[in-house]
């Protein structure tokens, strides 16, 4: 049962706009969201977080959103970079464990 | 302290060989975890330890799997009589605890032939 969704498996942007990828889910326990994006070979490298206390998260180009009655979640990457080119993971907990959602290939075309 | 560290980064066996991973979490993290990861999909939980307990296992993790982490300090997962099955990027992260994310290591990936 996937707790944690990433319904669009890629996403392409130009270069300067706004990247959204999007995220759901399930559980209305999970209290603390992270994004981790990843390159091929490498594991997951921490992006930003947000705990269920807070709607918006901001850390320079990345903002991180939570619509905790629709159990949703974004993140915007504004302005794309090429070198934001990754696959992006976000994550969802309510205590020790992270559940994960099946990630979001994003392409940054130059 | 350069992060968690996982050796080897690749390993290629034979089915039917045991394999061994080695994890080196943050030291100041008394949180460490084990993920699996398959194409296409995000990483799956398969066991956690709080310093030397191991705390949680998935039922992914058949009896032919064992983790150990000695000392509360660094961590082994161990495959015993692999399958095909089992060829997927095997992640370490470590933590100091909740309300904190994850640090994951660079991930071994299995080939088993």
């Amino acid at each position: 049962d996937q707790q944690v969704k990433q319904n669009s498996p890629s996403l392409s942007v130009q270069e300067g706009r706004i990247s959204i990828l999007n995220c759901d889910y399930t559980n209305s326990m999970f209290d603390y969201f992270l994004w981790y994006k990843k390159y091929p070979a490498e594991g997951p490298t921490f992006l930003i977080s947000i705990s269920s206390i807070k709607d918006k998260n901001e850390d320079g180009r990345f903002t991180v959103f939570l619509n905790k009655s629709a159990k949703h979640l974004s993140l915007h990457i504004v302005p794309s970079q090429p070198g934001d080119s990754a696959v992006y993971f976000c994550a969802a907990s309510s205590g020790w464990q992270f559940y994960f959602g099946t990630g979001t290939s994003l392409t940054v075309i130059p | 302290d350069t992060g968690v560290s996982q050796d080897p980064r690749h390993k290629i066996t034979k089915r039917g060989q045991n394999v061994t991973f080695r994890c080196d979490p943050i030291s100041e993290h008394n949180r460490l975890y084990w993920y699996r990861q398959t194409l296409g999909q995000g990483p799956e939980f398969l066991t956690y330890f709080q310093n030397e307990a191991q705390l949680e296992k998935s039922r992914l993790l058949s009896d032919r799997f064992s983790a150990e982490r000695p000392k509360g300090s660094f961590s082994t997962l161990e495959i015993q009589r692999t399958e095909q099955g089992d060829s997927a990027m095997y992640l370490c992260a470590s933590s100091p605890g909740h309300g904190y994310g994850y640090t994951f290591g660079s991930g071994t990936r299995l080939t088993v032939v």
